[in-house]
């Protein structure tokens, strides 16, 4: 079956630092790719996504390739602010025809950018 | 413009007590997911409704939940007899089309603690 695994938090940063936050798939046939955020005590918003190899996702200064041969979805943003605190979800659609836009998750990355 | 509508926001039931979630997708949106997540945990796909039909529901407990989407009003997911192991936040997402590139919206959830 499908899944994702990312890098286990919480990652503590100093203001303007760079973030790399790891996230590697295992899926059948093409999935679609896409970072989620969490702020506390909110829902997830989607924070950008890519649909089909080498294609990079971009928002707000974070950026995410998908990369097919490493099975990778790296999230990463040069210079974090204190606002960016908050927990990172990778995750894929499901790419089987009745799936709709079903979506399985990796456990989440908690990031603490102090000023 | 209204987003996901989750109600309640918190919810507290003792031991035995049914749980009902309501869940109001974007206005025009006919494909709804709920998800649950447990405390420090990633999201975990529970049940996939189109309006009336239940699509997917690999993810649902096989005792005591269940989840329907009327022709008229919001989706509702059911928990009878709650455990504490229910302790969880409870999401709702919908989407536009059932293509699995769609952006899927979630609400803000309902989280639910059995004392």
């Amino acid at each position: 079956g499908n899944s994702v695994t990312q890098m286990e938090g919480p990652v503590t940063l100093s203001e303007e630092a760079f973030l790399t936050i790891n996230c590697t798939y295992t899926a059948t046939g093409y999935p679609s790719l896409f970072w989620y955020v969490q702020y506390p005590g909110e829902g997830l918003q989607l924070l950008l996504k890519a649909t089909k190899a080498d294609d990079k996702g971009s928002n707000k200064g974070f950026e995410a390739t998908y990369r097919k041969e490493t099975t990778s979805f790296h999230l990463e943003k040069g210079s974090v602010q204190v606002s960016d605190s908050a927990v990172y979800f990778c995750a894929l659609s499901d790419p089987g025809k009745a799936a709709g836009n079903k979506l399985t998750f990796g456990g989440g990355t908690r990031v603490l950018v102090k000023p | 413009n209204a987003g996901v509508m989750q109600n309640p926001r918190h919810l507290v039931r003792r031991r035995g007590q049914e749980a009902r979630l309501r869940c109001s997708p974007v206005k025009g949106h006919s494909h709804v997911y709920w998800y649950r997540q447990l405390p420090e945990e990633g999201l975990k796909f529970m049940v996939y409704l189109q309006k009336e039909n239940i699509i997917d529901e690999s993810g649902m407990p096989k005792e005591r939940f269940s989840a329907e989407f009327p022709k008229e009003g919001p989706s509702i997911l059911r928990i009878q007899q709650v455990v504490r192991g229910d302790s969880a936040a409870y999401f709702c997402a919908s989407s536009l089309d059932r293509n699995m590139n769609t952006e899927a919206f979630f609400g803000q959830g309902t989280r639910l603690t059995v004392v």
